[in-house]
């Protein structure tokens, strides 16, 4: 399976910051998925980020509040702005690892929004 | 777009018992149906999957069965042991392809009696 490194594993920010979320990837992949797990939920699909192009966000997930790069075929981030305690989830980063759904998570990011 | 349903939401059952977990989706172009387990404060991980061109998938002691007619698909865990315990989510992945957005469901927590 690929090798996907997630920074940083938690974090404990304050109501009205921004923060980013990097996710590097041990090898080239076409499509990267941000998912969001809130406190004992299901995993909710954020945006997919394609390299080249603009990310292509869920219904209730916009651009301004979680802002996507992908400069390249191995690297993501996600930032979460403006963030307010709703926002207190685990924010995961996956690519597909084999085959076409077959997703691969990484270790996840916990934010804690004070 | 997909929507997911899974039960029971807990299922406690005595070492060496089996444990079923149902999922039901709604999008009948999903062709992709995955389940992953996911330990108390670790990564979601891929167990078993199938598609939609099989009806029946085993691995050792857990199977997983399809009913594209009914669309419904379980989950099957045979002589479970107590590191068995975990959460495990069903999830499905539409039709479009090129999209390839997986909808998990609210997942199960299983809890296994030594």
């Amino acid at each position: 399976s690929a090798v996907i490194s997630q920074k940083p594993s938690r974090d404990i920010c304050q109501r009205g910051t921004s923060l980013t979320i990097q996710c590097q990837v041990d090898s080239q992949v076409t499509m990267m998925f941000w998912y969001r797990q809130q406190p004992g939920q299901s995993l909710t699909l954020i945006a997919t980020a394609n390299q080249g192009s603009e990310a292509t966000y869920e219904s209730g997930f916009v651009i301004d509040k979680f802002p996507i790069s992908r400069p390249n075929l191995t690297f993501s981030t996600l930032t979460v702005s403006n963030m307010s305690p709703e926002d207190s989830s685990i924010y995961l980063c996956s690519v597909e690892d084999r085959a076409p759904g077959e997703l691969f998570f990484g270790e996840g990011s916990r934010l804690t929004v004070l | 777009g997909e929507n997911v349903e899974q039960h029971p939401s807990t299922l406690s059952v005595q070492e060496g018992d089996s444990a079923v977990i149902k999922c039901t989706y709604s999008d009948s172009a999903s062709n992709y149906f995955p389940w992953y387990k996911q330990e108390l404060g670790k990564r979601p991980q891929l167990i078993i999957d199938i598609r939609s061109n099989v009806g029946e998938k085993k691995d050792q002691r857990i199977a997983v069965t399809l009913n594209k007619t009914a669309k419904h698909f379980s989950l099957h865990i045979t002589e479970t042991q107590p590191e068995d315990s975990a959460v495990y989510f069903c999830a499905a992945m539409e039709g479009d392809t090129g999209r390839r957005a997986l909808t998990f469901g609210s997942g199960t927590r299983l809890q296994v009696q030594p």
